[in-house]
C-alpha cells in the first residue's frame, strides 16, 4: 500500500542520547515535512524539504535536524535529546511545493511517539 | 501575530445529529485552508481544501465553508456516524499554521 512509512512506532529514550526517527515514502512526492504534535496544541512544522538535496527550518528546528540524501527518505536526528521533545512526530509528504499554497494534500504516516526520560 | 483557533475544544453528540466545527484564522499572506480528520493514534487525513474564493465546497457528508472577509471557516457534519469520532484539524496554508483541532465523539 503507498503511503508513508515511519520507524519506530514509539520510543522511551534517556536524556542525552542520540535518536534518528525514519521516514520513507513511495509516491515520489518532492516535498517532504516533520512535525510534532503535543496535547493542546496543533501540529507545529520542524523541518520540511521541497526536494532531494535541499532542507528548511520550520516553525520548531532548534534541537532537530534533517537530511534529504534522496527522494524517498527524510530522516529527524535528535542530536542530544531533552524531556521536552518528548511528542508525537509525524512525517508527511505532498506534491504541492512547501511554504508556496500546498493545493495538494499532504499524506501523513502514523507518527512515533517518543518519550525522553 | 499568525495563528489559528477552533472551537469548540471538544464535542459530544448523539449518532445521526449534525454538528459544525469553527475555524478562525489570522495568517499573513493567506492561500488556502485545509480541513484534516484525525483518528486516534493515525496521522491526519485530508477532508477537504478551500480557496480565498471559495464559500462552500461539500464532500460527501462533510460541507466546509470560507468566509475570507471574517476570516472565518466551518466543518458541518450531516448524520454524524460512529466513524466521525476523531479530530478534526483545520490549517492555512501558505504558513502551515494549525488549528489545535477540535475532538470530536459520537456517541450511539
Amino acid at each position: 500500500i503507498a503511503g508513508i512509512t515511519q520507524a519506530p512506532t514509539s520510543q522511551i529514550l534517556a536524556a542525552g542520547r542520540r535518536m534518528t526517527l525514519r521516514c520513507t515514502q513511495d509516491m515520489r512526492h518532492n516535498a517532504m515535512y516533520w512535525y510534532r504534535q503535543d496535547l493542546g496544541l496543533g501540529l507545529r512544522l520542524i523541518h520540511y524539504s521541497n526536494t532531494a538535496g535541499t532542507t528548511g527550518k520550520g516553525e520548531v528546528p532548534d534541537g532537530y535536524s534533517v537530511s534529504r540524501a534522496n527522494t524517498d527518505d527524510f530522516p529527524l536526528t535528535l542530536a542530544s535529546a531533552v524531556p521536552s521533545q518528548t511528542s508525537v512526530y509525524f512525517c508527511a509528504s505532498s506534491d504541492s511545493e512547501v511554504l508556496m499554497g500546498e493545493d495538494q494534500p499532504q499524506h501523513f504516516g502514523d507518527g512515533t511517539r517518543l518519550s525522553i526520560l | 501575530k499568525n495563528q489559528v483557533e477552533q472551537s469548540p475544544q471538544s464535542l459530544i453528540i448523539l449518532e445521526g445529529k449534525n454538528c459544525t466545527l469553527q475555524c478562525n484564522y489570522t495568517v499573513s499572506p493567506f492561500s488556502n485552508l485545509r480541513w484534516y480528520k484525525q483518528d486516534t493514534g493515525r496521522g491526519p487525513v485530508s477532508l477537504t481544501i478551500m480557496t480565498f474564493s471559495e464559500n462552500t465546497k461539500s464532500n460527501g457528508r462533510y460541507t466546509a465553508t470560507l468566509d475570507a472577509d471574517t476570516k472565518q471557516s466551518s466543518l458541518h457534519i450531516t448524520a454524524s456516524q460512529l466513524s466521525d469520532s476523531a479530530s478534526y484539524i483545520c490549517v492555512a496554508l501558505g504558513k502551515l499554521i494549525f488549528g489545535q483541532g477540535t475532538e470530536l465523539s459520537v456517541k450511539p
